[in-house]
């Protein structure tokens, strides 16, 4: 168990719809991150936010957002979901600092039909 | 900006033979590297890292990894494979300065025959 939960784990939507995929970090740590994996991506970085605020950002499309929480946790909101945004979400979490080890949550699986 | 390669997508071995999955990267300076490993249906798990000094780096579950700087290489080995370490494994190269976010490889998938 890596301390990081993803909540929900599976999620089936319809085109058009919005979904807000939740994450919350391992005790102690001020950063997460956000990413995709998909079979013709891999593992995309999407978004990290430390602290509350944004502190890169990676290949999130217009349509996807996120924020943190001053508890720390992290929704990350996707919005007129298409067929191709189908894939596993991962949420990382890291103290921060020069030597960025994460660790990941077990993914939220979502199928947009 | 850094780059990972693994060159192979599927590698098949025996249980109780030895392993090596490839890793090359792209990166101006010393970069931090990486191995992370994805049972089915779970998150990435850290396996081990490199960020400096010994080479020859050891993590769990039996794995390690040799950083070559000549060859611009980090691959994992392991003397002799479990059924239970199949699974995907993923190499990635942290930069050592600006936003600090890794690059991953697309991942090698390891498939162990009894």
């Amino acid at each position: 168990d890596s301390g990081v939960t993803q909540t929900p784990k599976h999620l089936i939507t319809a085109t058009g719809q919005r979904v807000t995929l939740r994450c919350s970090p391992r005790s102690g740590d001020l950063s997460v991150y956000w990413y995709q994996q998909s079979l013709d991506q891999g593992l995309q970085f999407l978004i990290q936010y430390y602290n509350g605020e944004e502190r890169a950002k990676g290949n999130i499309l217009e349509r996807f957002s996120a924020q943190q929480f001053p508890d720390l946790h992290s929704e990350l909101n996707l919005s007129s979901l298409e067929l191709g945004d189908s894939a596993l979400y991962f949420c990382a979490s890291s103290v921060d600092g020069a030597k960025n080890i994460q660790y990941f949550g077990a993914g939220t699986r979502l199928s947009v039909l | 900006a850094q780059s990972v390669t693994q060159p192979d997508i599927h590698i098949t071995v025996s249980e109780g033979a030895s392993l090596e999955l490839r890793c090359n990267y792209s990166y101006g300076a010393t970069p931090y590297l990486f191995w992370y490993v994805q049972s089915p249906g779970q998150g990435l798990q850290l396996l081990l890292k490199y960020f400096s000094g010994d080479t020859l780096v050891q993590g769990i579950k039996g794995f390690e990894a040799e950083f070559k700087r000549s060859q611009s290489s980090f691959n994992l080995r392991k003397p002799s494979v479990h059924w239970s370490d199949a699974a995907e494994y993923f190499c990635a190269v942290g930069a050592t300065g600006g936003s600090y976010i890794p690059t991953f490889g697309r991942g090698t998938s390891l498939i162990v025959h009894p």
